[in-house]
């Protein structure tokens, strides 16, 4: 079974700054995908940005940029210019590409907290 | 074009009691996948639903149950609630449920179990 970790529970970071944030996740299979999504106060869970497994080149969705290392099964996301909108709990989350099982498997979340 | 709907966004239920929630996806959609988000244990997938046919289930008790609609609209049954029940319960819905494909989620809806 696959399994998402997320050590920071809490991150902050000064608005205009950059913040990175940090998953690591353990699977035995070759394809699949990854994913961070925002949840704000509203609780709707919102994409950020996807990285596909057998893409070497990095996701970048404007501020967001990830920092995938295969080998090293690690999957960080920067967001630069951090902006007090950008408060909110983030989730990484995977998801096999490879039989029936497509369900996404989540991190436990790092709230990040935007000081003005 | 209208995001996810699910209803009621809050509920408040005695133990014992059966609930059920509701979820409408985004028109054209065809795959409802369902989470329940707990403090203690964070996002757990419960089951998918695609044409009306359940394709994935995750590990949660028989108590829990769903079904999908023609119109593909989704719903998700509890009974025999227990305190451990209290949860905010997501839905999601995509094109075609396929691992490219990107789930839209609602805003959920809060169970409180007394």
């Amino acid at each position: 079974a696959q399994t998402v970790t997320q050590s920071q529970p809490e991150m902050s970071v000064q608005e205009a700054e950059t913040v990175t944030l940090s998953c690591t996740y353990d699977t035995s299979e070759s394809d699949y995908y990854l994913f961070w999504y925002k949840q704000p106060p509203s609780r709707q869970m919102i994409l950020v940005i996807r990285q596909e497994a057998y893409k070497q080149q990095n996701a970048t969705e404007n501020r967001f940029s990830v920092n995938f290392q295969k080998a090293a099964k690690s999957f960080s996301l920067k967001i630069s210019d951090s902006q007090l909108g950008d408060a909110a709990m983030y989730f990484c989350a995977y998801r096999s590409a490879l039989g029936s099982a497509r369900q996404l498997t989540f991190g436990s979340g790092t709230q990040l907290t935007v000081l003005p | 074009k209208a995001g996810v709907t699910q209803t009621p966004r809050y509920l408040i239920k005695t133990r014992g009691q059966q609930v059920t929630l509701s979820c409408s996806p985004i028109s054209g959609h065809r795959s409802v996948s369902w989470y329940q988000q707990t403090p203690g244990q964070g996002l757990q997938f419960l089951f998918e639903y695609f044409s009306e046919t359940q394709r994935n289930k995750g590990n949660f008790p028989g108590r829990f149950s769903g079904r999908q609609f023609s119109n593909s609209r989704s719903e998700m049954n509890v009974s025999t609630l227990e305190l451990g029940d209290s949860a905010l319960y997501l839905c999601a819905s995509s094109r075609d449920g396929g691992a490219r494909t990107e789930a839209f989620f609602g805003q959920g809806t809060r169970l409180t179990v007394v």
